[in-house]
């Protein structure tokens, strides 16, 4: 069970925009920041968006974050097939006095 | 560039220990905090603990308290992640990243992993 809460699985077309939510509390998202992350299988996972909704260089602007109160959400306009990977969301715990992550989110480019 | 490179699969025994090794490179490793992260098989990603290579101070998931210990050689640019006791639950990639930014930061970038088996 994950101190943040996503949901297991999302998917789209090709060019469509899918959303991926990522709930806590107020010891989490609602008290720091939030970081999303893209995992493929057997690879490294990669730093897609940091500090709610700041692109690292190299990200495409196809992705966005934003957050609002114990809440964040990951958006991805444009869905393109490589695309498919497992998302993450990740924040500072005050009361766990650690970082948790939600339980990650599979895409699936249909 | 900025790197992390870390050692390589393990297999081990239950009850056994495993320390799993994380080489910086492209930046100074005092600098910034190192985290580890895990996944087990099929599973999400799992916070372990936190240490300043500067200081050597660490912080722990509390369900990891006890049986894990992050220590650095700076002389290297080395960190290290030693977890004991270890049981079957505990098979799992290991990945190192370090803490950039500012406020707590964020995970950037992450070692490739290290394949960590306990199996009788």
């Amino acid at each position: 069970q994950s101190v943040l809460t996503q949901p297991p699985s999302a998917s789209g077309t090709p060019g469509q925009r899918v959303t991926i939510s990522c709930s806590g509390s107020s010891s989490n998202i609602g008290s720091s920041t939030v970081n999303w992350y893209q995992h493929l299988p057997g690879t490294a996972p990669k730093l897609l968006i940091y500090s709610n909704n700041q692109r690292p260089s190299g990200v495409p602007d196809r992705f966005s974050g934003s957050k609002s109160g114990t809440s964040a959400s990951l958006a991805i306009s444009g869905l393109q097939s490589e695309d498919e990977a497992d998302f993450y969301c990740a924040s500072w715990d005050d009361s766990l006095i650690g970082w948790v992550f939600g339980g990650g989110t599979k895409l699936t480019v249909l | 560039q900025v790197q992390l490179v870390q050692s390589g699969a393990e297999v081990k025994k239950p009850g056994a220990s495993v320390k799993v090794s994380c080489k910086a490179s492209g930046y100074t490793f005092t600098s910034y905090n190192i985290n580890w992260v895990r996944q087990a098989t099929g599973q999400g990603l799992e916070w372990m603990g936190w240490m300043s290579p500067n200081s050597g101070n660490t912080g722990y998931a509390q369900k990891f308290q006890g049986r894990v210990t992050i220590t650095r050689n700076t002389s290297i640019s080395t960190a290290y992640m030693e977890l004991t006791s270890l049981r079957s639950e505990d098979t799992a990639v290991y990945y190192c990243a370090r803490q950039y930014g500012d406020y707590v930061g964020w995970f950037d970038p992450w070692g490739q992993g290290t394949l960590v088996t306990v199996s009788s």
